[in-house]
């Protein structure tokens, strides 16, 4: 039972460099999330999206693109790696009920040089 | 506003004893739920409880309960009898009911329990 599954699990990125973070669930959830969480700190919301082809910004989306074309995949873009973005980055689903958890990947540990 | 208020930054505990986590929300929504997550160290996030603004019933899973107290607006979780593997941080976390809901965490309060 995967879960909810993330890679890469670490990554170091130089300033301006891009890349994506990828995320899949194959528990046919219709909510998706992107979190980020800084060092001693709860998580922040970046985007997230409650179905295939829809997608909305959290609180700190800056830097950041996401697409949803599929149920499972959840992929997060980073354009222009900045210091500032260097962070702990979770991937969670959720069904649409709103009494029921979110299931968290493993998250990704990038760090910016 | 804040959303989640997590007051506690830190808790220590000893090895057996009791320990409650405070946790206070803000919504004007009548329909939320409220998650307590466990993260220890390894980084991963646990769920541990859930408690829906109608239930009648604090909820109980096994050795955690949530004091969940609506008029005041505050969903504590309590942990009995200690574990030295609770040592770990807890997020409280809200999503309400309304249209397209996501998770909103708080700070967190990182929990140490000594022997």
């Amino acid at each position: 039972n995967a879960g909810v599954t993330q890679t890469p699990k670490f990554r170091i990125l130089k300033i301006g460099q891009s890349m994506t973070l990828q995320c899949t669930q194959d528990m046919n959830h219709n909510y998706m999330y992107w979190y980020r969480q800084d060092p001693g700190m709860g998580l922040k919301l970046i985007y997230y999206s409650v179905g295939a082809g829809i997608t909305d910004k959290g609180e700190v989306p800056n830097g950041y693109n996401v697409s949803r074309s599929t149920t499972e995949d959840f992929p997060l873009r980073l354009e222009l790696a900045a210091p500032s973005q260097t962070s702990v980055y979770f991937c969670a689903s959720s069904s649409r009920t709103p009494n029921t958890e979110a299931f968290f990947g493993q998250g990704t540990r990038l760090t910016v040089v | 506003a804040q959303k989640i208020t997590q007051t506690q930054p830190g808790m220590f505990v000893q090895e057996k004893e009791a320990v409650t986590l405070d946790c206070t929300y803000d919504t004007s929504d009548p329909s939320y739920g409220l998650f307590w997550y466990k993260q220890p160290s390894s980084g991963e996030m646990i769920f541990l409880i859930y408690q829906g603004s109608y239930d009648q019933q604090n909820a109980t899973e096994g050795r955690y309960s949530l004091n969940f107290q609506k008029a005041r607006k505050s969903a504590n979780l309590v942990i009995s009898a200690s574990q030295l593997g609770d040592s770990a941080m807890y997020f409280c976390a809200m999503r309400e009911g309304g249209g397209y809901s996501t998770l909103t965490f708080g700070k967190g309060t990182m929990l140490l329990v000594s022997p």
